[in-house]
């Protein structure tokens, strides 16, 4: 079975652009959760969707925004890209709303010049 | 609000040897505690967790790590390591309330042949 997988690998992309990121759940998971890694940090919350509604939003700006399709698979989107946004983003998946078991894929890993 | 605290940014340790990697919580309602594993350059891999039930929970590679709600701590401990066990390990917490879970910074593994 595919595990979660995310699209593109890397990117790179230059300020003020805007740039829009990946997440096919596995196959059943109706949970999908995106969280921003910046190097030598821990995973920082953006968003959790389920079942096609948006279920928690941590502290970024609104030029993060993301959404959910019918497939349950997501879509990340930035905004006016700041230096800052480079980071590896990460998709996870679970089966029911809550954490109580969370798969994460590879990562995009984000540059930002 | 939750926190997480990883005490040890780099844990070095021989070949074979004992290692425990500490992490302490802090929150005033009842948690899921979990430990992941990332290899370089590699997405999020869950060790174990422990949602309910016996403090002690068993995980792949030989990893264990025990619950103790009085000093809210979920330490994790492997009796003898290998070069394999490189990479860098995260505690992360959720609780029944919140979708999120919340990371401590990592602490990087390093055997020493």
């Amino acid at each position: 079975d595919a595990g979660v997988t995310q699209s593109p690998t890397h990117l790179i992309k230059t300020r003020g652009q805007q740039v829009t990121l990946r997440c096919s759940p596995i196959s059943g998971h109706k949970s999908v959760s995106w969280y921003q890694q910046v190097l030598g940090q821990g995973p920082q919350f953006i968003f959790q969707y389920y079942e096609k509604e948006e279920r928690g939003r941590g502290n970024f700006p609104d030029r993060f925004s993301a959404r959910q399709f019918p497939n349950y698979s997501s879509e990340l989107n930035v905004n006016a890209l700041l230096l800052g946004d480079s980071a590896l983003y990460l998709c996870a998946s679970s089966s029911g709303p809550m954490n109580t078991e969370a798969f994460f894929g590879q990562g995009t890993r984000l540059t930002v010049v | 609000a939750q926190s997480v605290t990883q005490l040890d940014s780099q844990v070095p340790v021989f070949e074979e040897a004992p290692v425990e990697l500490r992490c302490n919580y802090s929150s005033s309602v009842s948690v899921y505690l979990f430990w992941y594993v990332q290899y370089p350059n590699q997405g999020l891999q869950l060790l174990l967790k422990y949602l309910s039930g016996s403090t002690l929970v068993k995980g792949i590679n030989g990893f264990e790590a025990e619950f103790n709600k009085s000093q809210t701590s979920f330490h994790l401990r492997k009796p003898s390591v290998h070069i394999s066990d490189t990479a860098e390990y995260f505690c992360a917490v959720s609780s029944g309330s919140n979708y999120q879970l919340i990371w401590g910074a990592g602490t990087k593994l390093i055997i020493k042949p």
